[in-house]
């Protein structure tokens, strides 16, 4: 399967604090993405980082990838209550073409309170 | 700022009804998807159109399904019989180019079949 992880399923922690949150894949890719959801609500587009690079920021968010490990992680720093939401991590495999197609997971559960 | 847009948001069917679920894509994007996701399970890749075409589509995306690219701006996807497992919200998103371009999703349709 393309389909990988991510951990922890459900985090919760205190507005200020650092969220850390991980994704790991099986297959080779071109990129990963990572989304937020608020609940029931659409898929907004966060950050891409290529196969090619180990690391990309974005205001408060920090993506790093590790190709050789097959992982990913995005962390939240300074974490607001408006960041309460489900955060995705979707795989475009490399063996896509120029379709890119995501693979999903089933991704964490971001509780920050205030 | 450019946005995916989708209609209706909710829409509610008899099992066996067709139906039509329309996004208006980011205009100078090229290519379009359809994902899905069940009530608490991650989001599943449907289908990609690319070039008044379907360029790859899953297992899920059978005979039931087809999708449109009428104009130049609706990306239809319809359901010709639906079940009660259809059920889901539908999300449309597009892409600039399929190489290393983000996927731009819409707020979805949340679809519920009795």
């Amino acid at each position: 399967s393309q389909q990988g992880e991510e951990d922890p399923q459900a985090l919760s922690i205190q507005e200020g604090e650092n969220a850390t949150m991980n994704c790991s894949y099986k297959t080779s890719i071109n990129n990963l993405q990572w989304y937020r959801q608020n609940s029931g609500r659409g898929l907004v587009h966060l950050i891409l980082i290529r196969s090619n690079e180990r690391e990309k920021h974005s205001g408060r968010l920090r993506v790093t990838l590790d190709t050789s490990k097959k992982s990913s992680s995005l962390l939240i720093t300074a974490s607001r209550a408006a960041d309460t939401a489900s955060y995705f991590c979707a795989r475009a495999p490399i063996d896509a073409g120029n379709n890119r197609k995501l693979i999903w997971g089933l991704g964490t559960s971001l509780a920050v309170n205030p | 700022e450019p946005e995916v847009t989708q209609t209706p948001s909710h829409q509610v069917t008899q099992m066996g009804q067709e139906v039509i679920l329309r996004c208006v894509p980011i205009s100078n994007h090229l290519y379009f998807y359809w994902y899905r996701q069940i009530l608490g399970q991650k989001v599943e890749f449907l289908v990609s159109f690319y070039n008044n075409e379907i360029s790859e589509k899953s297992e899920i995306f059978d005979d039931q399904f087809s999708v449109e690219r009428p104009d130049g701006s609706n990306f239809t996807l319809k359901i010709r019989s639906t079940k009660l497992e259809d059920s889901a919200m539908y999300f449309c998103a597009s892409c600039r180019q399929g190489t290393y371009n983000e996927q731009f999703f819409g707020p979805g349709t949340r679809l519920t079949v009795l």
